[in-house]
């Protein structure tokens, strides 16, 4: 099982959709969780940590089963500028994290 | 504030040519992590630095590449000899300090290296 999973896409939605992306890692030990943003030829920048209870940063919103071992970004009245690829990351260790591939959304007019 | 610093942006160069890469990470920040990043693997770890220290060099790929930190604010991933299976984006990420686990990195523009 590979250490963090995501359906690569892309997720093709119109603006103002909301839309979901589902993440699943292997490591039951991690402790830090994060979904970062790549644009096309930029480099990942943070989006926003993910949280135990859950958290909401304006139209995001991400979420965390532990028992599953599965996180989730939810992104409500999706604008183009939301277009990118969303990368999941979680911690494999002290200091280093480990990112999956990502999930391209592409939102159109 | 100034982010992470890579140097150059583009490298275009034959095989066999020595490259080096440059990063000069955030001031205040202590680990420093060097990434590349292809489409059929992702974004992989190749080394991560802690006050300057190499912690984990696990996924540097063969014995051809190499890093260094020289102090807090500078470092380099050297490929000699380079081959064309080496293209593709290199990352440079720095963290602060450690308070526990929960720090998010920062990522440098990267460098796209072709090697011909």
């Amino acid at each position: 099982r590979k250490e963090v999973e995501q359906d690569p896409g892309p997720f093709n939605v119109p603006e103002g959709a909301t839309v979901a992306f589902n993440c699943t890692y292997s490591n039951s030990a991690s402790q830090s969780f994060f979904w970062y943003r790549q644009d096309c030829r930029k480099e990942p920048k943070l989006l926003m940590s993910v949280y135990s209870s859950g958290n909401e940063d304006g139209r995001f919103t991400a979420q965390l089963n532990r028992a599953s071992q599965y996180i989730s970004l939810l992104i409500r009245d999706s604008k183009l500028s939301d277009s990118a690829t969303y990368l999941c990351v979680v911690n494999s260790g002290y200091s280093t994290l480990t990112f999956g591939k990502g999930t391209m959304l592409l939102v159109s007019p | 504030d100034a982010g992470v610093i890579q140097s150059p942006r583009h490298e275009v160069t034959e095989m066999g040519q020595e490259v080096t890469l440059r990063c000069k990470p955030i001031s205040g920040h202590n680990s420093l992590f060097w990434y590349r990043q292809t489409m059929m693997r992702g974004l992989e770890l190749l080394i991560y630095f802690n006050n300057n220290v190499p912690i984990d060099d696990s996924g540097m790929p063969e014995d051809r590449f190499s890093a260094k930190m020289p102090n807090a604010s500078f470092s380099t991933l050297k490929i000699q000899p380079s081959e064309p299976r080496d293209s593709a984006v290199y990352f440079c990420a720095s963290s602060s300090p450690n308070r526990g686990n929960n720090q998010p990195q920062h990522f440098g523009d990267g460098t796209r290296l072709s090697i011909l």
